[in-house]
Formats: structure tokens, C-alpha cells, sequence
């Protein structure tokens, strides 16, 4: 079956640390893949978007990898503020005639000052 | 530039009546999306657009229709809402090239259904 996994559980972290979020997909073969933020009763926002032949893509203190072999997509926030605590959505493009997008369940991130 | 807007914004529907949400965008953009998102669930795709007079179902279509008569608007409606459609309804769009699909979302709208 297709799936998309990223971690159910919330991710702790000290302020000025990295926070690494991954995204595991299976049966898929998107032709991008796209991280969102979202905010508690807000829609999502787009972040960073990565194409299937390129590995790494940055945006100003955002880093994203994107690994098709092992079907695998890491998402990095460097020296991390109270500020970036919010739920981050990986989402998978899929060439469907035109394109759809998969989105995954999210992983909460809670930076402690 | 609205951007994405949504209405309304809450809603608390008796199961078996009938409601329609509005979506509008003022970006041009081709391709429009509705979406449910659950807790646990992260955001599951009803039904799409990819042009003005286009729909197509995504993940879970049962229990709503759609319409997309006008480009800028996008129709999500409920004919009998059951107490398993009580959720937060996303509506969202872009350009939908093949270069780039960034989706810009709009607000949402919590509806519960009794």
C-alpha cells in the first residue's frame, strides 16, 4: 500500500540547536516533495519545495534533503527559536495526468527557550 | 491580494441537513483543493480542480460534491452531513504547472456535524 510516515511523536528540542524532522515514503514516486508549516488553527504554509533529481535545497536557516532511493525526505532547522514551534506536513506530488498532492500526518516540533 | 478565503469559518450542522462551503482565491491559479484534516490524520484530499469547469475526486470523495464554475471559486458541498464528517475543511490552490505547485491554503472552517 502507498504510505507517508512521518513521526507521530513531538520533537523536543533546545533553542540553538538543528531539529531534523524525517518523511518516509513507500509505493510512491513523486515528482516533488513539498514541506509545510502549520500553526494550531491556522491552514498550512508552504516552505521549501524539492524536485526528484535534486538531493539538498536550502532557504535561509531551512534545509531539506530528498533521498528517492531510499524513498526518504529530512528536514533541518538550524540554530531553532521558540518561534519555529509548530507542526511541520511533508507532502508528496504525484504525477497523475496532472498532479496530486499527499500529505502526511505531521510531526509537532516544541522549541524550548 | 485576500489571497484564499473560506466561508464560513464554523458551522454545527444537525445530522442530515445540507450545507455548502465557498472557497474563492484571487491568484489565478488553475488548480483548487479541498481537503478534511483529522487528528492523527494529517490532511486527506476530497475532491480537486484543475481548471474552471473540472472536477476530480481525490482520497475521500463520499459524502460531498463539488463544483467549479467560475475560476476563482471552488464549491464544496455536504447533501446529508453524517457525524463522520465533522472536521476541519481546508480549501486551497495553485498554479498547478508542472514546474511548480506550491498550494497556498485559506483559513479553514471547523464543522461539526450532530
Amino acid at each position: 500500500s502507498q504510505k507517508i510516515e512521518q513521526n507521530s511523536e513531538a520533537l523536543n528540542i533546545q533553542e540553538g540547536k538543528t531539529a531534523t524532522l524525517t518523511c518516509n515514503y513507500t509505493n510512491y514516486s513523486p515528482a516533488y516533495l513539498q514541506w509545510y508549516r502549520q500553526d494550531p488553527g491556522r491552514g498550512p504554509v508552504f516552505l521549501l519545495l524539492i524536485r526528484e533529481n535534486e538531493k539538498e535545497k536550502r532557504k535561509e536557516r531551512l534545509k531539506v534533503t530528498f533521498d528517492t532511493t531510499l524513498k526518504q525526505s529530512l528536514f533541518h532547522i538550524t540554530a531553532s527559536q521558540p518561534a519555529d514551534s509548530a507542526t511541520y506536513l511533508c507532502a508528496l506530488d504525484i504525477r497523475t495526468g496532472g498532479f496530486k498532492t499527499i500529505f502526511g500526518a505531521g510531526t509537532r516540533l516544541f522549541v524550548k527557550a | 491580494n485576500a489571497g484564499v478565503t473560506q466561508t464560513p469559518k464554523f458551522r454545527v450542522l444537525k445530522t442530515g441537513q445540507s450545507m455548502t462551503l465557498l472557497c474563492a482565491q484571487d491568484m489565478n491559479h488553475e488548480y483548487m483543493y479541498w481537503y478534511r484534516q483529522d487528528p492523527g490524520m494529517g490532511l486527506r484530499l476530497i475532491h480537486y480542480s484543475v481548471g474552471e469547469g473540472t472536477t476530480a475526486k481525490g482520497e475521500v470523495p463520499d459524502g460531498y460534491n463539488v463544483s467549479r464554475l467560475k475560476k476563482q471559486n471552488f464549491l464544496l458541498g455536504l447533501e446529508s452531513a453524517a457525524p463522520s464528517q465533522t472536521s476541519v475543511y481546508f480549501c486551497a490552490s495553485s498554479y498547478g504547472t508542472i514546474i511548480y505547485n506550491e498550494q497556498f491554503f485559506g483559513p479553514g472552517t471547523r464543522l461539526t456535524v450532530l
